[in-house]
């Protein structure tokens, strides 16, 4: 069974700083993973994801994140916050079978401090 | 682009009524996953299903029970509510075109469960 654990329930950066949250993965097989964003009282968007090919992933929204197998870790950036990624993060993992189900981590409040 | 769409966005009810939430899924979309959202928790899977078939079975009550009809739409059904039941429930769609490839679960709005 795949599982995620995000590091951190709530961070804080200032506007135009660097946004970096961690997830690290388990699994006995390479998984596919992603990075949701939830606004509130909003459903879950699709940021990135990572299934195969190039480790280093771009997403929406300036969001990048880095497939690194030896330390079992997909973690989020942007080199440069803004007000609005103010928002939930949550790092997901599934099997490669084609209609596996998702599992999520506990999310990551985000938050800008102006 | 058409997209998941679930009803009723909103449900209010009391303790021990029943509940049923619909979930259509993106045309020509095989495959539907619900998930529970408990306020300020992650999504849990609570079932899916791929051809009308159940394929895949989370932590989902014994009081719950779900189905995937002929046009493929799905519905939730939560019978003996709790206060505990009160969450964000999530309906995801996807096309199984190959095996060991990925295929997105493009996720609906949600259907905004409180039980008073």
């Amino acid at each position: 069974a795949q599982s995620v654990t995000q590091l951190g329930s709530h961070v804080s950066v200032s506007e135009g700083a660097l946004v970096l949250l961690r997830c690290n993965y388990s699994s006995s097989v390479p998984p596919y993973l992603f990075w949701y964003v939830q606004y509130p009282n909003q459903g879950l968007q699709l940021l990135l994801k990572y299934t195969t090919g190039a480790t280093l992933v771009k997403g929406i929204n300036g969001f990048e994140a880095e497939f690194k197998k030896s330390e079992t870790s997909f973690h989020l950036t942007k080199p440069s916050a803004h007000m609005s990624d103010a928002a939930e993060y949550f790092c997901a993992v599934s099997g490669v079978f084609g209609n596996e189900k998702l599992t999520f981590g506990t999310g990551t409040r985000l938050t800008i401090i102006p | 682009a058409a997209g998941v769409i679930q009803s009723p966005r909103h449900l209010i009810k009391e303790k021990r009524e029943t509940a049923t939430l619909k979930c259509y899924p993106i045309p020509r979309h095989d495959t539907v996953y619900w998930y529970q959202q408990g306020p300020g928790q992650d999504p849990q899977f609570l079932i899916s299903f791929y051809e009308k078939m159940q394929s895949d079975k989370g932590s989902i009550p014994d009081r719950f029970s779900a189905q995937q009809f002929s046009d493929y739409h799905s519905e939730l059904n939560m019978s003996s509510l709790e206060l505990g039941d009160s969450a964000l429930y999530f309906c995801a769609s996807s096309l199984l075109w190959r095996l060991l490839s990925y295929n997105e679960q493009f996720f609906g709005p949600g259907t905004r469960l409180t039980v008073l």
